[in-house]
This record gives C-alpha cells, sequence and structure tokens, in this order.
C-alpha cells in the first residue's frame, strides 16, 4: 500500500527566503507525482505535475525534483513571498483509478 | 473557461439525514473523481467515474454513492450520515480515465454533521 509521508507538517520563513518542502513515497513504481497548493477552506490547486520519465519541473519561482528509487520529491520555492503563504501537498497515483494518495500536507507561513 | 464547479458550498446536516453534493467538470473532461477531507488530513480517494462508469472505488462504507451524467457532471449521495462525516468533500476532473493528465479540483462542498 503506498504511503506518503511530508516533513515538515508546518513551517515558517520570513519573506524572501529560499525553502525546500519534502515528500517521500514507499512505492516507487509511480507514474506520476503532483504538487498542489491548498488555501484554508478552498479546493487544490495544481502546481507541478512530474512524470516518472522526468526529474524536475520548473514554473515560475517553483521548481519540483523527483527521485524515484530513493522515494523523494522536493518543492522549491525561490523568495517566498507572504502570498505563497498555504498549505503544499503532494500526491501519487495508486491503483488503476485516477485515483491519487496524498500526503497530510505542510502549512508554509510567510511573514512579511 | 470556468473551472471544476461544486454546489453546495457548505452544508449542515442532522446525523442520519441524507446528502446530495454535485460537481460541473471542466468543459471537455471526461473523468470525476471525489475526495473526502478531514480536517489537517490530506484528501482521501472516494470513487472515479468516467464516461458514466465506475471506474474505481476506494475504502468508504456503502453509505457512499455517486454517479455519473451523459453531460459528465456528477452527484455524490451519502446515506445515513454520522458525525465523522463532516469533512470538506472535493471534486476533480481530468481529461483523460488514466493517470497521464493532472487532475483539476474544485472548491469544494464543506459538509457538517450535527
Amino acid at each position: 500500500k503506498q504511503e506518503v509521508t511530508q516533513i515538515p507538517a508546518a513551517l515558517s520563513v520570513p519573506e524572501g527566503e529560499n525553502l525546500v518542502l519534502n515528500c517521500s513515497f514507499t512505492d516507487s513504481a509511480i507514474y506520476n507525482l503532483q504538487w498542489f497548493r491548498q488555501d484554508p477552506g478552498k479546493g487544490l490547486t495544481s502546481l507541478l505535475l512530474i512524470q516518472s520519465s522526468q526529474r524536475e519541473q520548473t514554473s515560475g519561482r517553483l521548481n519540483a525534483s523527483l527521485d524515484k528509487s530513493s522515494g523523494r520529491s522536493t518543492l522549491y520555492i525561490a523568495a517566498s513571498q507572504p502570498g505563497d503563504s498555504a498549505t503544499y501537498l503532494c500526491a501519487v497515483p495508486s491503483g488503476s483509478a485516477r485515483q491519487l494518495t496524498f500526503g497530510s500536507g505542510t502549512q508554509l507561513t510567510v511573514l512579511p | 473557461d470556468a473551472g471544476v464547479t461544486q454546489s453546495p458550498t457548505h452544508l449542515i446536516k442532522t446525523r442520519g439525514q441524507h446528502v446530495t453534493l454535485r460537481c460541473s467538470p471542466i468543459s471537455g473532461h471526461k473523468s470525476v473523481s471525489w475526495y473526502q477531507q478531514v480536517l489537517g488530513q490530506g484528501p482521501q480517494f472516494i470513487f472515479q467515474y468516467y464516461e458514466k462508469e465506475e471506474r474505481g472505488r476506494g475504502n468508504f462504507p456503502d453509505r457512499f454513492s455517486a454517479r455519473q451524467f451523459p453531460n459528465y457532471s456528477s452527484e455524490l449521495n451519502v446515506n445515513a450520515l454520522l458525525l465523522g462525516d463532516s469533512a470538506l468533500y472535493l471534486c476533480a476532473s481530468s481529461a483523460t480515465s488514466d493517470n497521464g493528465s493532472p487532475l483539476h479540483f474544485g472548491n469544494g462542498t464543506r459538509l457538517t454533521v450535527t
């Protein structure tokens, strides 16, 4: 059974810092890995999707890496801003359906 | 283009009652999935539908059921509500039934059971 872990559970940084969020998964036979952002009480916004054949994906100040062999992914946020404050979740497909297994998320607070 | 839309946004029900949640996928998306998110946790998979057929079911009791309509919209039904059913219910759509395309989520329906 696939399990996804995100560390740390919460992170608070001053504005302008570069930061790394971590995601680990137990079954390395994944098809892809997706990072999401969730604002309080809201749905999930897809940030990046990394296919299993890729090692990195970039979108603006966000860069996600994937190391299948070690069962890890990182989300790098450059020059953090208060507007980046949210919960960040990673997820991997499980089973044959569009079933994603999620981590519990990292709650990020960027202080002005 | 409109994203995934869900209704209602908030709902308060009493234990034992029944609830129906609705979802309209992104135009052109034929796959709809439902997730339950309890406070402080990641979403848990409930169902996936593609072309009106159930393609996957998570570890939820038979009180939970769903269906997809010819226009690809979907309903999630929960019978005999329990306090533990209080959660944010998320609907997601995708262009394909497999894992090749990203999931796009709606803003969810916040269900409170008292």
